[in-house]
Formats: C-alpha cells, structure tokens, sequence
C-alpha cells in the first residue's frame, strides 16, 4: 500500500513565526502536491512537485514556498505565519502517467 | 475562476436512501474523473474513477453516471448507509497535466 505521512497531524504556532510541514511518501511517486482544506472551498492546490528540486505554483502559492530535495519529501513552509494561514493542510503524492492521488492524513495548523 | 462545481454542499438522507452528487467541469481536455472520500481525520481517498468513454461505472452500491456533452457527472450511493458518512469530492484531470482540479466537496449524513 501507497503510504504518504505527514510530520504533525496538529500544529500550533504564532503569528510571524516561520513554519515547516514535511510530507514524506514510500511509493517512489514522481509528483507531490501540497493542497489546504477549508470548509466550503474544497482542496485548493498550493504548490506541486513533478521532479526532485521542481516545483510549479498552483492556484493560490501566494504566502507559501516549497522544497523538494529528496524524491521521497516534499516540505511546505510559511515564511511568516498569518491567522488567515490557519487550515488543515493535505499532501499527496501521484506516480507519473497515473490518475491517482494518495494523500496523507492532513495537518491541521492554527495560527495565533 | 472554478472549473469543477459540486452541488450540494451538503446532503442528508435516510438509510437506504440513494445519495446524489453532482459536478459540472468546463475544461474539455479532462480525461479522467475520479470520486474521492474523505472521513474526518483522514486523508481523501480514492472511491472509484471514470474516464469520458465511458456513460456508466458501477462498483458495488456506487455508480459514476457521466454525461460528455453536458460536461457533468454524479455519484450516486445505493442503499446509503452510516458508514457512508463522509466528505465526498469529485475531480477532473489531464492524465499529461498530473494534476487534479477539486469540486469543493459535498458533507453525506446518512441517518439510521
């Protein structure tokens, strides 16, 4: 089975504070995607990964980069943590030429 | 600019009930439409998918009904149960693209 973690399922952290969530996947996968899930807006892609040190922007990147420097990790960071940023943060990982995404169980970070 | 819409936003029925869930897609490069299931506290995953060349998909008490010149496609659960009770998102995709574009998701209540 297809196995993607995520580094902390709850996180707390404080406005300006900068902020890493790491997402690792077992299966040799070539894409990762970072998405955030709010109530009512569905899964809004952030950034992806189609190839270790790649990255494409997705529909909303604005206050976010990203990092993949192992094939297996792909890491979201907030540089300046803001309360709009409070979400549940999702990964998910697809092998290329495929159609499915496995994602790993979500981060759910609030910001104070 | 959205370009996966799901409707309800929300969904209560009976056991036994049949559930009804609907998108409409604009992108007719989309060859792929998979339904994903998210129960609280997990990742969403894979229920079952559909490609254009296709009208009908049934796996179980799940049905992917798909109409390619209205751009639309539901999901339909026979005889709902509790354990249904789940976050339901549709998605479309470009298997070249490697990415999936999200409908907002779509709460199921199913009542004993």
């Amino acid at each position: 089975d297809v196995k993607v973690t995520q580094s902390s399922r709850y996180l707390v952290k404080r406005t300006g504070e900068k902020v890493f969530l790491e997402c690792v996947q077992d299966m040799d996968h070539e894409n990762m995607f970072w998405y955030r899930q709010d109530p009512g807006l569905g899964l809004r892609l952030i950034y992806f990964s189609y190839d270790v040190k790649m990255k494409e922007k997705g529909d909303i990147p604005e206050g976010y980069s990203v990092s993949r420097e192992k094939k297996e990790r792909f890491s979201l960071i907030l540089e300046s943590a803001s309360t709009n940023q409070t979400s549940m943060y999702l990964c998910a990982s697809l092998r290329r030429n495929t159609d499915t995404q496995y994602f790993g169980p979500g981060t759910r970070l609030t910001v104070l | 600019q959205q370009q996966v819409k799901q409707s309800p936003q929300s969904l209560i029925v009976q056991k036994g009930g049949i559930s009804i869930i609907n998108c409409a897609y604009e992108n007719t490069a989309f060859d792929y439409f998979p339904w994903y299931q998210q129960f609280p506290g997990k990742g969403p995953a894979l229920l079952i998918a559909i490609r254009p060349d296709v009208s009908e998909k049934k796996e179980g008490r799940f049905t992917i009904s798909f109409n390619k010149s209205a751009k639309q496609f539901s999901l339909h659960i026979m005889d709902s149960q509790p354990g249904d009770s789940a976050t339901y998102f549709c998605a479309a995709s470009n298997t070249n693209a490697g990415k999936s574009t999200f409908g907002d998701g779509t709460t199921l209540t199913v009542k004993p």
